[in-house]
């Protein structure tokens, strides 16, 4: 398995400008997070899904943000419209729910945004 | 929401010397896992800890669960250059049929050869 694919690695953009993150989890796991980084606030969840359904928003930063999981390969985060402060890493992760209770999560290499 | 608090947030200590990180939840945690992310990488599994109490080794670290399943700790025995990077404690949280990992803000850890 590839593991956890993000896309972009880097996106650079302007601010005002959307921007989509993408992210495609390891196949057949059922819990799917989206996190941010930055050198203040460390790793913070923003969103995660089980099954493709959002269970928990409640750490998106404001109606820029949105994130979608339209089928069990596929995620989008999106920011619009974007500005400095959204800079950050971005990173994807996904976990299975399992028997033996190892929930741990796969992340993927990032997607590190920067807003000019 | 669930709180993960870890301390120390930067630790530099010299080659050889002992490391140890802690990690304290709000709330009881169904199990919690550490993730180490070397400089510019992603964070990566460690270990998970699910049972109050329980300690657990892989070679140099050792990880501790505490009894009531709010607290953890990792302590490395001799550090190594190679052990730089920082350290994050998760906390899962699970109930009604759903599932959190919780992440503490990590301590960076600093190795002076």
């Amino acid at each position: 398995d590839a593991g956890v694919i993000q896309s972009p690695r880097h996106e650079v953009t302007e601010m005002g400008q959307e921007v989509t993150l993408r992210c495609k989890p390891i196949s057949g796991h059922d819990y799917l997070f989206w996190y941010r980084q930055t050198m203040m606030r460390g790793l913070e969840l923003l969103i995660y899904f089980n099954n493709n359904v959002p269970i928990d928003d409640s750490g998106m930063p404001e109606d820029r943000f949105s994130a979608k999981m339209p089928n069990a390969s596929f995620s989008t985060l999106k920011i619009q419209p974007s500005e400095p402060r959204d800079s950050a890493v971005y990173f994807c992760a996904s976990s299975l729910y399992g028997a033996d209770l190892l929930w741990r999560a796969f992340f993927g290499q990032g997607t590190r945004l920067t807003v000019v | 929401g669930q709180q993960v608090m870890q301390i120390p947030q930067y630790q530099h200590v010299q080659e050889g010397e002992d490391f140890t990180t802690y990690c304290n939840s709000s709330t009881t945690l169904s199990n919690i896992q550490w993730y180490k992310q070397r400089p510019g990488g992603h964070p990566v599994f460690l270990i998970q800890l699910v049972k109050s109490g329980e300690v657990k080794k892989q070679k140099r670290l050792t990880f501790q669960f505490g009894e009531a399943k709010k607290n953890s700790s990792l302590h490395i025995t001799a550090t190594q250059t190679t052990d730089v990077g920082t350290y994050f404690c998760a906390g899962g949280y699970s109930g009604a049929g759903s599932y959190q990992l919780t992440f503490g803000k990590g301590t960076k850890l600093s190795v002076i050869p």
